[in-house]
């Protein structure tokens, strides 16, 4: 466990509305990010940070911005939620350095737009 | 967008098989590929990080290979058990510049096993 925790972990919203979903770790790591898990999909890559401030968009990254303003919260917005945004998001952090660290995953938020 | 396939996207097998799937991934600007086990209702958890051309590694009855040279990964599971049932993940791990800790997966090899 690396410490990391999603909040909140489930939310239904109206379209239209803006959420923003939260990771949240207890430990000084650098890489955070956040994917989308759709079915035949796997996980798809919606933003990632590397360092305070530092971030750079993934695969599926129209609709949502993030911000990572201190390294223990990386914050992920959908600006304006529409129904093909319903899906379950997990966060992930590398929990050291180098190229052979793993990424640890939070439980995931499920979340519908109705 | 990086393209990071895997095969097949599904198998079902009977207890005691061995199976083995695939992940292709960009031959160039590489740093690792992953692989991760993915069981209903839980979070992903790392299986392997693999980084050198030829590198060979082994959890258990659970091992996978790495050809960074062709742009591919197995991962192998020797006498199956209904408990590995799970989508099994890989993620490379490349790119330049600040994409240096990008992490991008495949969709998946959903395996079951039959007891």
């Amino acid at each position: 466990d690396a410490g990391i925790t999603q909040s909140p972990r489930h939310k239904v919203t109206e379209t239209g509305t803006p959420v923003t979903l939260r990771c949240h770790q207890t430990e000084n790591h650098r890489y955070m990010y956040w994917y989308r898990q759709d079915p035949g999909h796997g996980l798809r890559l919606i933003h990632y940070s590397y360092g305070v401030k530092d971030t750079d968009k993934g695969e599926v990254s129209d609709g949502y911005s993030v911000s990572r303003s201190k390294t223990e919260d990386f914050l992920l917005t959908l600006e304006s939620a529409t129904s093909s945004q319903t899906s379950v998001y997990f966060c992930a952090l590398r929990a050291r350095e180098g190229m052979n660290t793993e990424a640890f995953f939070g439980q995931g938020t499920r979340l519908t737009v109705v | 967008i990086l393209n990071v396939e895997q095969s097949p996207q599904s198998l079902h097998v009977q207890e005691g098989d061995s199976t083995n799937f695939t992940c292709s991934f960009p031959s160039s600007n590489f740093y690792a590929l992953h692989w991760y086990r993915w069981e209903t209702a839980k979070s992903p958890e790392a299986l392997f990080v693999m980084t050198l051309n030829g590198d060979e590694k082994k959890k258990g009855r659970i091992s996978a290979t790495l050809n960074t040279k062709e742009g591919y990964s197995y991962l192998y599971i020797k006498g199956s058990q209904p408990e590995d049932s799970a989508t099994y993940l890989c993620a490379f791990n490349g790119g330049g510049g600040t994409s240096y800790g990008k992490l991008t997966f495949g969709q998946g090899t959903i395996l079951t096993v039959h007891p």
